[in-house]
């Protein structure tokens, strides 16, 4: 079965500092693509940043960017110039014919910004 | 006014009770979705439909049922509740198909059976 594995259960980064959360996923589809969604406390998730697996280029949305490794099957969310409103849970998400077009999701990371 | 709503956001209940959480849309998404969120579990598909005549079951589905009443409406029952089904709930919908649909959340309702 596919899964996907985000093994930082918490990370904390200092107010303007860079963090990167990880996120590894499974799968022996060649076309697919990953998202990371941020839960804010407010609960509604909300999508950060989508990536297309046959694009090489990595995809970038402001102040977070990701590191898409398709051969380790790694795709990491950078955000840099932290700002309190980033803290949140953050979640990567994989969706392929293998999940039958279904987003399969991670844990999450808890991403704690201090100030 | 939020694009998907969900109501109610919070609910206390017995074990044994029939509960439903509804969800409303004002998207114009054909694609509707329920999902569970447990703590350190992230989200598990419950029921998913593609249009009005369309019912599909997601990874946990036993114990839910659905109703797509309309386009834009779509309901989430437990029959009898028991105490592991607390948890917090997400209506979602998408506009597109295949792999690249973006998907949209409500606030969530959370549930606890006691």
């Amino acid at each position: 079965a596919q899964t996907v594995t985000q093994s930082q259960p918490e990370m904390s980064v200092q107010e303007a500092e860079t963090v990167t959360l990880s996120c590894t996923y499974d799968t022996s589809e060649s076309d697919y693509y990953l998202f990371w969604y941020k839960q804010p406390p407010s609960r509604q998730m909300i999508l950060v940043i989508r990536q297309e697996a046959y694009k090489q280029q990595n995809a970038t949305e402001n102040r977070f960017s990701v590191n898409f490794q398709k051969a380790a099957k790694s795709f990491s969310l950078k955000i840099s110039d932290s700002q309190l409103g980033d803290a949140a849970m953050y979640f990567c998400a994989y969706n392929g014919a293998d999940s039958n077009y279904q987003l399969i999701w991670g844990a999450g990371t808890k991403l704690i910004i201090k100030p | 006014d939020a694009d998907v709503t969900q109501t109610p956001r919070n609910r206390i209940t017995k074990t044994g009770k029939r509960i439903m959480l509804e969800c409303s849309q004002t998207k114009g998404h054909d694609r509707m979705y329920w999902y569970r969120q447990d703590p350190g579990l992230g989200l598990r598909l419950i029921y998913y439909s593609f249009d009005v005549k369309d019912i599909n079951k997601g990874e946990i589905s036993d114990g839910y049922s659905v109703s797509r009443q309309a386009q834009a409406k779509f309901s989430l029952s437990l029959e009898s509740a028991i105490p592991n089904q607390t948890a917090l709930y997400f209506c979602a919908t998408s506009g597109l198909a295949g792999t690249a649909g973006e998907l949209f959340f409500g606030e969530g309702s959370r549930l606890t059976v006691l």
